[in-house]
């Protein structure tokens, strides 16, 4: 079945420093992937679509300069979150579809934490 | 902004119990209805996808109904083990759109 591999599982970084999180397609290529967080008790939360090759879409209230999403190529997209403040630790989480199967299939997640 | 509504949040049952958890949607420009299955440190895992009103799925002891009109999804599961401890989610999307309004999922535990 499809699988979408995402690294890192946890990370946990300094304020004002960048984290990058990536997500690999393995055996699907992937021209969209959504990237969402989830804060405590709260639902997934659509953050961006990421369009490979071209630039990202964001959802309102999401700050396309805070979180910089690169889809260089057909099976990887990185959400790299700049100048990380503890209010940006939360659960980050992608996902694809792989073409005509109508399911998402998604990454294991990334929990970040900002001390 | 779509609202997609799970409850109850959290619940526990009994080894063989049957338990069923909701899941509310807008009922305007529906397209599909997906549940996952989402167990901690894992990558959620599909189990449905529901596009037609009336629509009834089943997967081994899980089973889904589908009420597009009224904006509605339950799923069922029968004689429960302690291997169905997870977060089931439901989420949402709408016609022409690609993105998924997922909600805030139902916590099961199953205790032995």
């Amino acid at each position: 079945g499809a699988v979408v591999s995402q690294h890192p599982s946890r990370v946990i970084c300094k304020s004002g420093t960048s984290v990058k999180i990536e997500c690999r397609s393995l055996d699907f290529q992937a021209t969209t992937m959504f990237w969402y967080r989830q804060f405590p008790k709260q639902s997934l939360m659509l953050m961006a679509t990421s369009n490979e090759g071209s630039k990202a879409t964001y959802e309102q209230g999401v700050e396309k300069d805070k979180f910089l999403i690169n889809h260089a190529s057909l099976t990887l997209s990185t959400l790299t979150v700049t100048s990380a403040h503890p209010e940006d630790s939360s659960f980050y989480i992608c996902s694809a579809t792989p073409t005509g199967t109508g399911r998402y299939t998604f990454g294991s997640g990334t929990r970040l934490t900002v001390v | 902004i779509l609202n997609v509504e799970q409850s109850p949040q959290s619940l526990h049952v009994q080894e063989g119990d049957s338990t069923n958890f909701t899941c509310s949607f807008p009922s305007s420009n529906f397209y599909a209805l997906h549940w996952y299955r989402w167990e901690t440190a894992k990558s959620p895992e599909a189990l449905f996808v529901m596009t037609l009103n009336g629509d009834e799925k089943k997967k081994g002891r899980i089973s889904a109904t589908l009420n597009t009109k009224e904006g509605y999804s339950y799923l069922y599961i029968k004689g429960s083990q302690p291997e169905d401890s997870a977060t089931y989610l439901c989420a949402f999307l709408r016609i022409s759109n690609n993105d998924m309004r997922f909600g805030a999922g139902t916590r099961l535990t199953v205790k032995p």
